[in-house]
C-alpha cells in the first residue's frame, strides 16, 4: 500500500519552463514532506521541505506547495535548467517514532529530464 | 566537513564472502542510517542508530550486519548474502535524533553486486 504516491515516473520539460513534479499521499497523519533529487549512481539530496501548517515554502529556484484538503503537494522549478535533470522523490514523515527518530514514507520517484 | 563518505564506491563479491561497508561523518549527527536502493525504486530504510544505539532493525535479515563503533562511523557487516542483496546501500546522517528529518544527508553509496 503506497502511502506516498508520484503517479507520473517522468517527465521531460525544456530548458528555461516550469517543471511540476507531483506527489499525493494517504495518511492525513503525515505532518512534514520533503523533496529529494538524485542523480545516477549518487545518493540522494535534501532540496526542499514543507511543514503541514504551511502551504508554501520557497528556496531559489524551487517551489514546494502543500493542499492538505487535497492531500497533494507539488515541487515547482523555475526556470528549469538542463542540470536539474535528475529523479527527484517526494517523502513524508508522520511524527516519531519509538527511537525519537522520524521515519520518511517515500514515493517511488519522478525521472525528469530537462531539454536544452 | 558537511559530508557522508562511504567506502567501498564499488563492491563485487561471491555469495560466501565476508566483507565490510563503511560509512563516516564529522558533522556531529548523533543519528545514522543504513538505506538499500534498487534501481527505479526509493530508498528502503534498513537500520537507524541513535546516539551509537540502534534504534531501528526494519527486519533485515542476519546476514546484514550494522555497528556504530563511536558517533562518526558506521559500518554494515556482510556475510553470505544473496544475488537479490545487489543494490546501492547509502548511508545517511541527521542532528539530534526528534530534530526533524530535513537535513538528511545521504552519502553517495557503495554499489554491491553479489556474484
Amino acid at each position: 500500500d503506497q502511502q506516498v504516491k508520484q503517479n507520473s515516473p517522468s517527465l521531460s520539460v525544456q530548458e528555461g519552463r516550469i517543471s511540476i513534479l507531483n506527489c499525493d499521499y494517504t495518511n492525513s497523519m503525515f505532518d512534514y514532506f520533503l523533496w529529494y533529487k538524485k542523480y545516477p549512481a549518487e545518493g540522494p539530496t535534501f532540496l526542499i521541505s514543507i511543514s503541514s501548517i504551511k502551504d508554501k515554502n520557497e528556496d531559489g529556484r524551487f517551489t514546494v506547495f502543500l493542499n492538505k484538503s487535497a492531500k497533494h503537494l507539488s515541487l515547482h522549478i523555475v526556470p528549469s535548467q538542463p542540470g536539474d535533470s535528475a529523479v527527484y522523490f517526494c517523502a513524508a514523515s508522520a511524527g516519531w517514532d519509538a527511537g525519537n527518530n522520524r521515519k520518511l514514507i517515500w514515493g517511488l520517484g519522478t525521472s525528469l529530464a530537462v531539454n536544452p | 566537513d558537511t559530508e557522508v563518505i562511504q567506502t567501498p564506491k564499488h563492491l563485487v563479491m561471491g555469495m560466501t564472502n565476508k566483507k565490510s561497508l563503511k560509512c563516516e561523518q564529522h558533522m556531529g549527527h548523533r543519528a545514522m542510517y543504513w538505506y538499500k536502493q534498487k534501481a527505479k525504486k526509493p530508498p528502503e530504510l534498513m537500520f537507524v542508530y541513535s546516539y551509537e544505539k540502534l534504534s531501528i532493525n526494519e527486519s533485515v535479515p542476519s546476514r546484514f550486519s550494522p555497528e556504530c563503533p563511536n558517533s562518526s562511523l558506521l559500518n554494515l557487516h556482510l556475510h553470505a548474502l544473496q544475488p537479490e542483496d545487489s543494490a546501492l546501500y547509502l548511508c545517511a546522517s541527521s542532528q539530534e535524533p526528534g530534530q526533524g528529518t530535513y537535513g538528511y544527508t545521504f552519502g553517495s553509496g557503495t554499489r554491491l553486486t553479489v556474484v
